[in-house]
């Protein structure tokens, strides 16, 4: 299997503009989560899903993000307007089971920066 | 609110020189402590789960422990591939089934 895929791996974007990030989980895997990474505060996790369905975005920043997931193997992390905040690395996980101690695979991320 | 702290949050070591990396948690009821390997460029990497005060994981020269408010990553003669960021995360019964709470890392540079 050739792991979690994210694309782009690096995105430049000016201030006000959107942004797509995609990922492509693990096959078979039912849980999808989309995590923001910064030097400040580390990784934090903004949404996942189960089985294609959003079960807790609480950690979404602001309206100005949203994550879909159209089908089992792709989902989109989108942020519209951009804003130099946003500047981090963002990564897809995927994992095959619920509950404590199940492994998250990570993707490689996409790092944005915002100008 | 869960916290998990990391320290130190670099070090430097000799190849073969072994020590220990630090995390402290405060979380309402821990169901489980995770670490985590990432390289520069790279998403984590899983390494271990502990569960309960007590328990001990062995992997290649990694050992991680667990004590009600720390958790040790020994690093027992590391070599330079052993250099990596590590990411001590936890799950608590409020952060729900499936959220990491993680701290911000340790970065490791052993040199040969």
């Amino acid at each position: 299997d050739a792991g979690v895929i994210q694309s782009p791996r690096h995105e430049v974007t000016e201030m006000g503009q959107e942004v797509t990030l995609r990922c492509k989980p693990i096959s078979g895997h039912d849980y999808l989560f989309w995590y923001r990474q910064t030097m400040m505060r580390g990784l934090e996790l903004l949404i996942y899903f189960n089985n294609n369905v959003p079960i807790d975005d609480s950690g979404m920043p602001e309206d100005r993000f949203s994550a879909k997931m159209p089908n089992a193997s792709f989902s989109t992390l989108k942020i519209q307007p951009s804003e130099p905040r946003d500047s981090a690395v963002y990564f897809c996980a995927s994992s095959p089971l619920a509950g404590v101690g199940n492994e998250q695979f990570f993707g490689p991320g996409t790092r944005l920066t915002v100008l | 609110e869960d916290q998990v702290t990391q320290s130190p949050e670099a070090l430097r070591l000799q190849e073969g020189e072994s020590s220990s990396l630090n995390c402290s948690y405060t979380v309402s009821g821990l169901r489980g402590l995770f670490w985590y390997r990432q390289d520069p460029g790279k998403g984590p990497e899983f390494l271990f789960t502990l569960y309960s005060a007590g328990e001990e994981k062995e992997k290649e020269r990694l050992k991680a422990t667990l004590t009600k408010k720390e958790s040790f990553l020994h690093i027992t003669a590391p070599k330079p591939e052993d250099s990596a960021t590590y990411l001590c995360a936890v799950q608590g019964e409020e952060t729900g089934a499936n959220n990491l709470f993680f701290g911000t890392g340790t970065r490791l540079t052993v040199i040969p």
